[in-house]
């Protein structure tokens, strides 16, 4: 298993700021997963980040509105960019290490005023 | 990956075994039966996964039909803690490189006294 941590698990924002959520992994893992889940509604990938190279995004999703970065095998950071309400949401990572299952972070609950 | 149909919603007293059930009729050779749940506001939840073989682990039980279209996914004595949306995900393996789950709208379950 992996042990992952957020920061942070919840923030208050007004609406075109940014906000930078960071997630931490206990170990080293290749792919890193950044989720959002809408009020009520599952869970979507927003994008996958690999070491040393540019996070890959799900259609619907952009590097300018969610630029990621991935300096290393055990961290990442998702900046959510010129929020709206709209980007209400609990943002989440994960990480699946070789041979294991997804494990996710706590989550980060985003409100947008 | 293929998609998966499940009842938006089970009761099911404390105590009793939970039974939630799964249609994947569209599964490839090589996808597995995830299940994963989500106790409200935290991250999803690893519980076990299969590909053929009935799986047993700490928390719960797979039953993979022979024809592998449906599974079940059985708590044995449910408690109050269980209460959560439970995803039956179908996915390729993770043998080396780590793919996205896609969540489906999931079963809510409800355990009450």
């Amino acid at each position: 298993s992996a042990v992952i941590s957020q920061k942070p698990s919840r923030d208050i924002c007004q609406r075109g700021t940014s906000l930078t959520i960071q997630c931490q992994v206990d170990s080293q893992v290749t792919m890193m997963f950044w989720y959002r889940q809408q009020p009520g509604q599952s869970l979507t990938l927003i994008a996958t980040a690999n070491q040393g190279s540019e996070a890959t995004y799900e259609s619907g999703f952009v590097i300018d509105k969610f630029p990621i970065s991935r300096p290393n095998l055990t961290f990442s950071t998702l900046t959510v960019s010129n929020m709206s309400p709209e980007d209400s949401s609990i943002y989440l990572c994960s990480v699946e290490p070789v041979g294991t299952s997804q494990f996710f972070g706590p989550g980060t609950r985003l409100t947008v005023l | 990956d293929a998609k998966t149909t499940q009842p938006p919603s089970m009761d099911c007293a404390e105590g009793r075994a939970a039974n939630l059930p799964c249609n994947h009729s569209t599964i490839s050779g090589n996808e597995y039966v995830y299940w994963y749940r989500q106790i409200h506001s935290q991250g999803p939840q690893y519980i076990i996964h299969g590909l053929k073989n009935n799986e047993t682990n700490e928390m719960a039980s797979l039953i993979i039909t022979e024809d592998r279209k449906s599974s079940t996914l059985i708590l044995p004595h449910a408690t109050l803690r269980d209460t959560a949306v439970y995803y039956c995900i179908v996915r390729v393996h993770n043998t080396g490189t780590a793919s996205k789950l896609t969540f489906g709208t999931g079963t809510r379950l409800q355990v009450t006294l």
